[in-house]
């Protein structure tokens, strides 16, 4: 089955900077990949995704990039604030079987003032 | 936060005792999960359900039961065959078992704490 690994577990910015979440995945039919943001004692919502036919997608402050090749995906913030604190998710899966999303372990980021 | 929810929020039981965490969802969507998410794991997948009286095993079901009788319920029972149960559990649901472009919604979740 699919594996997706996610680094680094913790990730500590200071307000204003960048911050790069990165992803692998095992599985090279899973061609859509959507990341999931977790402030704490809240639920995870979704914040952005991407399908394999795309290289790159952007939401505001908000980006994803994607290596097919390498079978990596990348989640990066700019310009941080505090409210970007919270616990991101990464996950895998073939469009069409949300049933099979595979989840990262998660980066706690934490942006400080 | 209109939805999917999940109660109770926090539940306490005493080991050897099953349990039932309750799901409801007002949104019309047919397909309901339940993931358990401990620290450092990430989000594994319990029970999956694509339709009324129909169900799935995830990727780690051992110990756990559901039912899907109405579209909008899927209660998840910790049975004590389980032998870690403490921790974070959510349901989540899409509003079709099979697109993509459905999001996961998910529920405020219950934290089980089994003594």
């Amino acid at each position: 089955g699919e594996n997706v690994e996610q680094h680094p577990s913790t990730l500590s910015v200071q307000e204003g900077d960048s911050a790069v979440i990165k992803c692998t995945y095992s599985d090279s039919a899973s061609n859509y990949f959507p990341w999931y943001k977790q402030e704490l004692g809240k639920r995870p919502q979704l914040i952005i995704d991407i399908r394999s036919n795309v290289g790159e997608k952007k939401d505001q402050r908000i980006a994803v990039t994607l290596n097919k090749t390498a079978k990596h995906f990348s989640l990066h913030i700019t310009e941080t604030q505090p409210e970007d604190s919270a616990v991101y998710f990464c996950a895998a899966s073939i469009i069409g079987s949300n049933y099979k999303l595979t989840f990262g372990k998660g980066t706690l980021l934490t942006v400080n003032p | 936060d209109g939805g999917i929810t999940q109660s109770p929020k926090y539940l306490f039981r005493k080991e050897g005792q099953n349990v039932t965490l309750s799901c409801e969802q007002n949104l019309n969507h047919d397909a309901m999960y339940w993931y358990r998410q401990d620290p450092g794991q990430g989000l594994r997948l319990i029970y999956y359900s694509q339709i009324v009286n129909d169900f799935q095993k995830g990727d780690i079901a051992e110990g756990y039961s559901v039912s899907r009788e109405k579209k909008e319920s899927f209660p998840l029972t910790v049975t004590s065959a389980q032998k870690n149960p403490t921790a974070f559990y959510l349901c989540a649901s899409t509003a079709t078992g099979t697109g993509a472009n459905s999001p996961l919604h998910f529920g405020n979740g219950t934290r089980l704490t089994v003594t």
